[in-house]
């Protein structure tokens, strides 16, 4: 079993719709569960960090975490076309340390 | 704020040379900085970890004789990849964490990548 485990899709949604990414990890001492945006050819960008249980919003982006179903979700509202690309779920241990472990990713396509 | 640079963001090299990666932390001071590669397609695989003034802590199956880390201060790291070879071919990306003191300092910061080519 991955530690972080990612459907790679694509996900393809119409432009105004909701987009929903979902992230499933093995260890249920997880602390830090992370969502990273990355364009073909570019490197990862910070979206959100979630830490606690329940929802956390910020702008068109919702992140939500279930620690007891091991289960991080990210929402996007009204999906644009410049939201297309690969979102990397990454989860930091409970062990304290400074590593992520990212998931495969999923790529989004959001069409006109 | 929060912005790490890379150089060279591309490098095309021979076969049994070696190739340097600087990786920059433009203002803040980064007690760690993390290595990673990344294959067309796959996600991001952690090579190594390092933290300023000590050495470098390896993954599993990374070689630290192949695969160089330099944490000489708290604004720079180096990755030598020595004697390359087609198969290290990939996109190599840093990202450096901020000092725990300063609010965030779980984040990571991405660099904006080099893309390694061995012919």
């Amino acid at each position: 079993q991955k530690e972080v485990e990612q459907n790679s899709g694509p996900l393809s949604v119409p432009e105004g719709a909701i987009a929903s990414l979902n992230c499933t990890y093995s260890d249920r001492g997880s602390q830090s569960f992370f969502w990273y945006r990355q364009y073909s050819g570019k490197s990862p960008e910070l979206i959100m960090f979630i830490y606690s249980n329940g929802d956390k919003e910020d702008g068109r982006f919702t992140a939500q975490l279930n620690k007891a179903s091991q289960y991080v979700s990210l929402l996007i509202r009204d999906s644009q076309p410049s939201d297309s690309a690969t979102y990397l779920c990454a989860v930091r241990g409970g062990g304290g340390g400074n590593k992520l472990t990212f998931g495969t990713g999923t790529q989004l396509k959001v069409e006109l | 704020g929060a912005v790490v640079s890379q150089h060279p963001s591309r490098v095309i090299c021979k076969s049994g040379t070696s190739v340097k990666i600087e990786c920059r932390s433009l203002d803040f001071q980064a007690t760690t900085m993390f290595w990673y590669r990344q294959f067309p397609k796959q996600s991001l695989m952690l090579m190594a970890t390092s933290n300023e003034g000590s050495k470098a802590t390896y993954e599993q199956g990374v070689e630290k004789d192949k695969f160089l880390i330099n944490h000489a201060s708290l604004t720079l790291s180096t990755l030598t990849v020595t004697s390359a070879h087609p198969e290290d071919s990939s996109f190599y990306i840093c990202s450096a964490r901020p000092d725990p003191q300063r609010r965030y300092s779980y984040e990571q910061y991405f660099g904006p990548g080099t893309r390694l080519t061995v012919t």
